[in-house]
């Protein structure tokens, strides 16, 4: 089966720089590679995503890159503020074998002032 | 309105007793999954239905029973509660699998004393 390892556990950066974060898959017929944020208490939700067909896709600060032949995708957040501080979580899916989202373990983003 | 809505919150209970959560959506979406986040913040996932279909079943206890009666309401049943059992559960729907955005409900604490 699937399995995402997630770097690093722990990010913390000061506000106004970026933030990376990398994860790897296993299965090289992975095609849907979501991106979760998780406030503290509260649920994950989608804040982008990135089908294999595209290599790079952004939305304002956040940004992601996928590398195929690799088998690594990278989350990038530009300008962080505050508010950026949850727990981020990518994943990965193959939508033609199953239904199943595999997660990474998670890192902890702190913005500090 | 709310989308994804799960009851209860929060579950304090003894070992050994049987609880059960439930999870309704309100978007029309035909897939719907439990996932289990433990204290390390793993998002684990534990059962999909398709259309009041089981489609993943992952290696949990069976004491643990998922009922669908319909596509718009997935429970969990969960029999002789032990300590491990102690975790967040995250209710998800997405529209047709996998490969969509999954829409988290608020997640049931559970502590098993």
């Amino acid at each position: 089966g699937e399995n995402v390892e997630q770097h690093p556990s722990t990010l913390s950066v000061q506000e106004g720089d970026s933030a990376v974060i990398k994860c790897t898959y296993s299965d090289s017929a992975s095609n849907y590679f979501p991106w979760y944020k998780q406030e503290l208490g509260k649920r994950p939700q989608l804040i982008i995503d990135i089908r294999s067909n595209v290599g790079e896709k952004k939305d304002q600060r956040i940004a992601v890159t996928l590398n195929k032949t690799a088998k690594h995708f990278s989350l990038h957040i530009t300008e962080t503020q505050p508010e950026d501080s949850a727990v981020y979580f990518c994943a990965a899916s193959n939508t033609g074998g199953g239904n199943k989202l595999t997660f990474g373990t998670g890192t902890q983003l702190k913005v500090e002032l | 309105d709310t989308a994804v809505s799960q009851t209860p919150k929060y579950l304090v209970t003894q070992m050994g007793n049987d609880k059960s959560i439930k999870c309704e959506q309100n978007l029309g979406h035909d897939t719907m999954y439990w996932y289990k986040q433990d204290s390390k913040k793993f998002l684990k996932i534990m059962f999909s239905y398709n259309n009041k279909e089981l489609i993943i079943n992952e290696t949990v206890p069976n004491r643990f029973s998922p009922k669908s009666p319909d596509k718009a309401h997935l429970n969990l049943h969960i029999n002789s509660l032990e300590l491990g059992d102690s975790a967040v559960y995250f209710c998800a729907s997405s529209r047709y699998g996998a490969g969509e955005t999954q829409y988290f409900g608020p997640g049931t604490r559970l502590l098993v004393l």
